[in-house]
């Protein structure tokens, strides 16, 4: 049964640079899936950030494309997502998800807050 | 960026009876379209995908319909397990992206 783990660093200070993984287990992640990440605050809802293949094949958010970092360690089989100069704006929950379209598992989610 | 409207923000129902969801694109999208349901403190479920595949494991009491524009996802006979927040996306893939709506809470 795949589970996804969301870790990181939790607080984080403006302009800082936010690193997220997620652990992948019970499924490889070079098995032909795109995993992504969306984040989830109150004010803008659910907001997808972007997804990568194990290639390191990835797409973005327009809106989020020129702070993002997207990849994938097969080594470890987890995935990462990398922002740049984070902003109050940015304080959300973090998931990731296993799909390139619609997700369909998903982690619990980490929260990550901007202060 | 394609908008995706949902309608009502919340949903009144009692236990057993149907409830009906809407979601609104604000292009065409297809049958590009999922919904999911979240309950709180928990990641969202997915619950359909191409606008009217049931995921594995969901019960036929979730239907989706729809296609282009307009969406709606059916929920008969209410059960308590239900009541939560819902939300559709669509996804297009090219240009890639994904957008959600802002959800609409099933409650009690």
């Amino acid at each position: 049964q795949v589970q996804l783990q969301e870790s990181g660093p939790g607080i984080l200070k403006p302009s800082e640079t936010l690193s997220l993984t997620c652990q992948v287990s019970g499924f490889s992640i070079t098995s032909g899936k795109y995993w992504g990440w969306i984040r989830q605050s109150p004010g803008k809802g659910l907001e997808w950030i972007g997804n990568v293949f194990h290639s390191g094949d990835s797409f973005s958010n327009p809106s989020l494309k020129s702070r993002v970092t997207l990849s994938a360690d097969t080594s470890k089989n987890q995935i990462s997502l990398r922002l740049t100069s984070v902003t109050a704006a940015d304080t959300a929950v973090y998931f990731c998800a296993r799909g390139a379209d619609y997700m369909e598992v998903w982690g619990k989610g980490t929260t990550v807050i901007v202060s | 960026e394609i908008v995706m409207t949902q309608s009502p923000a919340t949903l009144s129902v009692s236990p057993g009876e149907s409830a009906t969801l809407s979601c609104r694109a604000s292009h065409d999208v297809s049958s590009n379209l999922a919904w999911y349901q979240q309950k709180p403190g928990q990641a969202p479920r997915l619950l359909i995908y191409r606008a009217s595949t049931r995921a594995t494991g969901v019960p036929d009491r979730f239907s989706g319909s729809g296609s282009g524009t307009e969406f709606t996802l059916t929920i008969s006979s209410l059960q308590s397990d239900d009541f939560a927040v819902y939300f559709c996306q669509q996804y297009i893939r090219w240009p890639p992206e994904l957008t959600f709506g802002g959800g609409t809470k099933v409650e009690i």
